[in-house]
């Protein structure tokens, strides 16, 4: 059983562009999540994608924004990089379980992503 | 809002060593609990996990009990291998509706021979 995969492992990119990652969630997920983690730092949440709609959202700006597909995979987008979006970019899935707790979430490697 | 504070890192002990990392949370609700650990170069693995009150979560020799009354989930291990370096995060998601998974700063841990 796959768990979750990112691509690309690393990016690297300058000031002003656009980047787009990639996470395919664990087999029978349906949620995907987004975070930020600069370095020394926890993880940050950016969104969380449901039924191809964005259901949740972090303190991000519009910058970053997302899709997810009907296959629930899902992409970050982050437009006009700044610096300081320098960091490992995470990817979780979990299984939506309506109106119940929770299941938990599962991360992906991550995908590093440098600005110059 | 949600947030997590643990213990401040990096914290060094030598093999076979007992080994505590403090965490308290503030919440609405109930929340669950986890402890996740990141090895080097590698991406978040869930370690332990607890759902509701007094909860005692466990794997792989590491346990965390759901301390309700003082908002706490501190880590513990009776002894520690060199395998276990790694930095550990505190987190937490409220229960019912949608996961936001709030973590802490996170402890690193080296373990010395």
């Amino acid at each position: 059983d796959a768990g979750v995969t990112q691509s690309p492992t690393h990016l690297i990119k300058t000031r002003g562009q656009q980047v787009t990652l990639r996470c395919s969630p664990k087999s029978g997920h349906d949620t995907v999540s987004w975070y930020q983690q600069a370095l020394g730092q926890g993880p940050q949440f950016i969104f969380q994608y449901y039924e191809e709609e964005e259901r949740q959202r972090g303190n991000f700006p519009d910058r970053f924004s997302g899709h997810q597909f009907p296959n629930y995979s899902s992409e970050l987008n982050v437009n006009a990089l700044l610096l300081g979006d320098s960091a490992l970019y995470l990817c979780a899935s979990s299984l939506d379980n309506a109106g119940a707790v929770t299941d938990t979430q599962y991360f992906g490697p991550g995908t590093r992503l440098t600005v110059l | 809002g949600n947030s997590v504070t643990q213990m401040e890192g990096p914290v060094t002990l030598s093999e076979e060593a007992f080994l505590t990392i403090n965490c308290t949370y503030t919440a609405t609700g109930y929340p669950s609990l986890f402890w996740y650990v990141q090895y080097p170069g590698e991406g978040l693995q869930l370690l332990l996990k607890a759902t509701k009150a007094d909860d005692k979560g466990s794997n792989k020799g590491f346990e965390a009990t759901y301390r309700k009354e003082t908002t706490s989930f501190h880590l513990e291990k009776g002894s520690v291998q060199v395998s276990d370096s790694a930095v550990y995060f505190c987190a937490l998601a409220n229960s019912g509706g949608y996961q936001k998974v709030t973590f802490g700063t996170g402890t690193k841990l080296q373990v010395i021979p």
